[in-house]
């Protein structure tokens, strides 16, 4: 069966620093892809970044780049130069070639000091 | 942009009552989802759906069911609420299926408390 694990419930990172939020994924499934959102207090979804599975270099979209390490199924999300605005909740999710659905792990949430 | 809407931001329902929680999108997606959201196991799947009229069981389907008439539009329902269905409900669309880069689309959430 598929899973994400995100091992972390909370982090702190000072600002300006940079922070990586960890990802570990099960799946038997050779093609699929990574995705990783931000929820604010708001509660609104966000999407960050995508990998997919066969893709050669690691995403990068602006401060957000993804550590994407195949043989060891983790995709750990690196924010660079922290920022106030970034402090909220982060999940990762995958989906698979065969289907719809995409599944989450429990959520990392990121607390930016002054 | 695309916009996913919830009809209702916050609900209180009684125990045994028939809710309903819908959910709009305005860019043509095929396929809409339901989630729903509780601290420390993230976001788990209740129901799918690909088409109009076309739905599909998630990971935790017991006690709800879908309908979607529409292709704009895709209804949650709790047939007999209880207390163990207090949790937030996320709404979602996407364009396609597969390992695509196209991500989900979410509504802003309907916090339900059932008393």
């Amino acid at each position: 069966a598929q899973k994400i694990t995100q091992t972390q419930p909370g982090m702190f990172v000072q600002e300006k620093e940079a922070v990586t939020l960890d990802c570990t994924y099960d799946t038997s499934d050779p093609s699929y892809g990574l995705f990783w959102y931000k929820q604010p207090s708001s509660g609104e979804m966000i999407f960050l970044i995508y990998q997919g599975s066969y893709d050669q270099q690691n995403a990068t979209e602006g401060r957000y780049s993804l550590n994407f390490q195949k043989a060891r199924k983790s995709a750990n999300l690196v924010i660079s130069a922290s920022q106030l605005g970034d402090s909220a909740m982060y999940f990762c999710a995958m989906r698979d070639s065969g289907g719809f659905k995409t599944i989450f792990g429990a959520g990392t949430r990121l607390f930016v000091k002054a | 942009d695309v916009k996913v809407t919830q009809s209702s931001r916050y609900l209180v329902k009684r125990t045994g009552e028939k809710v309903f929680l819908e959910c709009v999108q305005d860019m043509d997606h095929e396929n809409m989802f339901w989630y729903r959201q509780d601290p420390g196991l993230g976001l788990r799947l209740i129901y799918f759906s690909y088409d109009v009229k076309m739905k599909e069981k998630g990971d935790i389907p017991e006690g709800y069911s879908v309908s979607r008439e529409k292709k704009e539009r895709f209804s949650l329902i709790l047939e007999s609420a209880s207390t163990n269905q207090t949790s937030m409900y996320l709404c979602a669309s996407s364009f396609t299926q597969g390992i695509d880069n196209s991500p989900l689309h979410f509504g802003n959430g309907t916090r339900l408390t059932v008393t």
